[in-house]
This record gives structure tokens, C-alpha cells and sequence, in this order.
């Protein structure tokens, strides 16, 4: 029930900043975009979500674009370790499908010295 | 530290065996899940409870069976019915309030190889 598109296949020098774009554009005013990452034989890993507005914290941002179509995750000094599979989910609030995030196939970013 | 303990983490089979996997979280959150990947594959729902004594199956739920005695654990049995068992079984977990975002704790993962 896929209801992103992301790129199967990024790079980014180490460094520098990595921009996974996201496409949603059958999203619901209900829904949350989530990031998640996951390193290789590893379990996935919360980055970061937002709803409407753009979010920031220690990991990285996240850009929505005002109608909401499509996303942004923006690592803005990506190294070595910040290569993984990048998963973009939309999921509605609490109350409904609880816990079932789509995970798709992601975009895997290659880091690179 | 808090977090999500899966075992084992390499666990091989034959066929015809049943498996169980644990999962166990001390997090004190109310909602666990298991979901499955395949190599190059996003991650299918299994099985989800809410609350202690209850769960609900997910999109993949034939061939496997889970239980919820305790709120910390949420153990996944791989009966010899699932007829493709070998992948990667992650485990998640995730408080169970009833507005506003949902963001999962997953743990590190069990392989289950089929020989």
C-alpha cells in the first residue's frame, strides 16, 4: 500500500549536505510524514516527522512543501555512518491504523569519502 | 538504557520446525509489532497488539502465531505452515496514545535462515 515515491538510489560526498526528496501526493490532512532510517542487517531507526510545518533536530530537517505533496530530508553534513536505507512513510494520526507504517523500498544513500 | 531486545539474532531451521522469536522491551510502551523483510524489500505487518492480551493480525499473518501474556513481551512463533520463513523478523514497539504521532522503537532484528 505504498504511498510514497522516493528514489531508489542516492549518493553524497561526506560533507556535504544529502536531500532525499519524497513524493506524497495523495496525502490526507491527517496523515504525518515519518523518516525513518535503516543500516544495513540493522533495525530501522526514527529520524524525524512532521505534519505541516518544517522540523529540525539533532539528526536533520525535514522540508514539506505547503501543499504538502512531497517532502524533504535534508542531512546537512552527511559522513560515512549516514549511509543506509531511507524510508519515507505517511500514516495517519493515532486512532486509526496504529503502528502500520508502510514501509517501502527507500532510498538507499551511499555516503562517499 | 531502554530499549528492545530481540533473540536470537541468527537462528537456523529445518523445515517442518517450528521457531519462536523473542521479542522483549522495557520501555514501558503498550503497543508491539512484528513485521518481516525480505532481502531488498520494504517491511510486511505480521502481528500488532495494543494492549496485554490482545493482538490482531497484520497484511502477512498465515503461518505464524504470536502471544501477549506480559506487557514487555510479545514472542513470534514460525510454524511449519509459513511456507517461505526465512528472512529478517523485526520487532517494534511504541507508546499507545490516542492522537498525534506514532513513532515506532524497533529492535535490531532476527535473521531465520530455512535449511
Amino acid at each position: 500500500d505504498a504511498k510514497t515515491t522516493q528514489p531508489p538510489s542516492m549518493d553524497c560526498a561526506e560533507g556535504r549536505a544529502a536531500n532525499l526528496p519524497c513524493n506524497h501526493s495523495t496525502i490526507s490532512g491527517n496523515e504525518y510524514v515519518y523518516w525513518y532510517r535503516q543500516i544495513h542487517s540493522q533495525g530501522p531507526q526514527y529520524i524525524i516527522h512532521g505534519l505541516k510545518n518544517n522540523e529540525t533536530n539533532e539528526m536533520a530537517s525535514l522540508i514539506i512543501t505547503e501543499d504538502r505533496k512531497s517532502s524533504t530530508l535534508i542531512l546537512p553534513h552527511a559522513t560515512l555512518r549516514d549511509t543506509a536505507v531511507y524510508y519515507c512513510i505517511v500514516s495517519p494520526q493515532r486512532g486509526s491504523t496504529l503502528g502500520r507504517l508502510y514501509f517501502g523500498r527507500g532510498t538507499q544513500l551511499t555516503v562517499w569519502p | 538504557d531502554g530499549g528492545i531486545t530481540q533473540s536470537p539474532k541468527y537462528l537456523f531451521r529445518k523445515e517442518g520446525q517450528n521457531v519462536t522469536l523473542s521479542c522483549e522491551q522495557n520501555l514501558n510502551h503498550d503497543a508491539m509489532y512484528w513485521y518481516r523483510q525480505d532481502p531488498g524489500q520494504g517491511l510486511r505487518l505480521i502481528y500488532y497488539s495494543q494492549i496485554v492480551n490482545d493482538f490482531q493480525k497484520g497484511d502477512i499473518a498465515e503461518g505464524y502465531s504470536v502471544s501477549r501474556e506480559k506487557k514487555e513481551s510479545f514472542p513470534l512463533t514460525v510454524t511449519s505452515a509459513q511456507k517461505n520463513p526465512t528472512a529478517f523478523y523485526l520487532c517494534a514497539s511504541t507508546y499507545q496514545a490516542t492522537t498525534g504521532a506514532n513513532v515506532l522503537t524497533f529492535g535490531a532484528g532476527s535473521r531465520l535462515t530455512v535449511l
